[in-house]
């Protein structure tokens, strides 16, 4: 069994601060992994994606990846009010598999 | 252009009946999934499509469940014999062809409700 891990949350940040969102994996090949949010009562949207070591960074988002320690993170900087959802991290598992697996999702709450 | 569309929004029905859910992704896509997500649940995988290939089933939990895809293109879920515990949204999402790495887009959903 493949698992994707995440902390439940919910996360509460101030307005303009920096929210940290982690993610783990189990399985060691996997080449592909991605960040979705969703907002209450929609559906999910692909905000990053991120398949080699290091950072990647888009507008105030980071995604962070370390494949030696399966661990896959989204820091969202100058978080805002707007930012306030859940986020769902999705791996794409070793073998040839191309079915993401997704975790439970961190629920975001950026106060003002 | 038009994303991916699902029909009904929304659909309430007694425990014992069938449903069936509809999907049109994007034009184009010739990848296909079919996702549930329970209250607070992350997505759990039911079904992929790829182009003519035999679709992969192993997140069916039921042999209530199927799914079809016409043409490469429209796809319908059908649940049989409906339960409470089937209670859920029920995603669809396309990509263009399912290669690793692709981006999915997500249709809005089916919220289902059985009584």
């Amino acid at each position: 069994q493949k698992e994707v891990e995440q902390n439940s949350g919910p996360l509460s940040v101030p307005e303009g601060a920096i929210a940290s969102l982690n993610c783990t994996y189990s399985d060691r090949g996997s080449q592909s992994f991605f960040w979705y949010r969703q907002y209450s009562g929609k559906s999910p949207e692909l905000i990053m994606s991120i398949y080699s070591n290091g950072d990647k960074e888009d507008g105030r988002f980071t995604a962070q990846l370390n494949k030696a320690s399966q661990y896959v993170s989204l820091l969202i900087r100058d978080s805002q009010p707007s930012d306030s959802a859940t986020y769902l991290c999705a791996v794409n598992p070793s073998g040839g598999s191309y079915i993401p697996t997704f975790g439970r999702g961190t629920s975001l709450i950026v106060h003002p | 252009g038009a994303g991916v569309s699902q029909s009904p929004s929304n659909k309430v029905t007694e425990k014992g009946k069938d449903v069936e859910l509809r999907c049109d992704p994007i034009s184009g896509h010739t990848a296909l999934y079919w996702y549930r997500q329970s209250l607070g649940q992350g997505l759990e995988f039911l079904i992929y499509f790829q182009g003519n290939s035999a679709p992969d089933k192993s997140g069916l939990p039921s042999d209530r469940f199927s799914a079809e895809r016409t043409g490469g293109s429209v796809s319908t879920l059908t649940i049989q014999r409906t339960q409470q515990e089937d209670s859920a949204v029920y995603l669809c999402a396309s990509s263009l062809s399912g290669g690793l790495g692709e981006t999915q887009y997500f249709g809005p959903g089916t919220r289902l409700l059985v009584l």
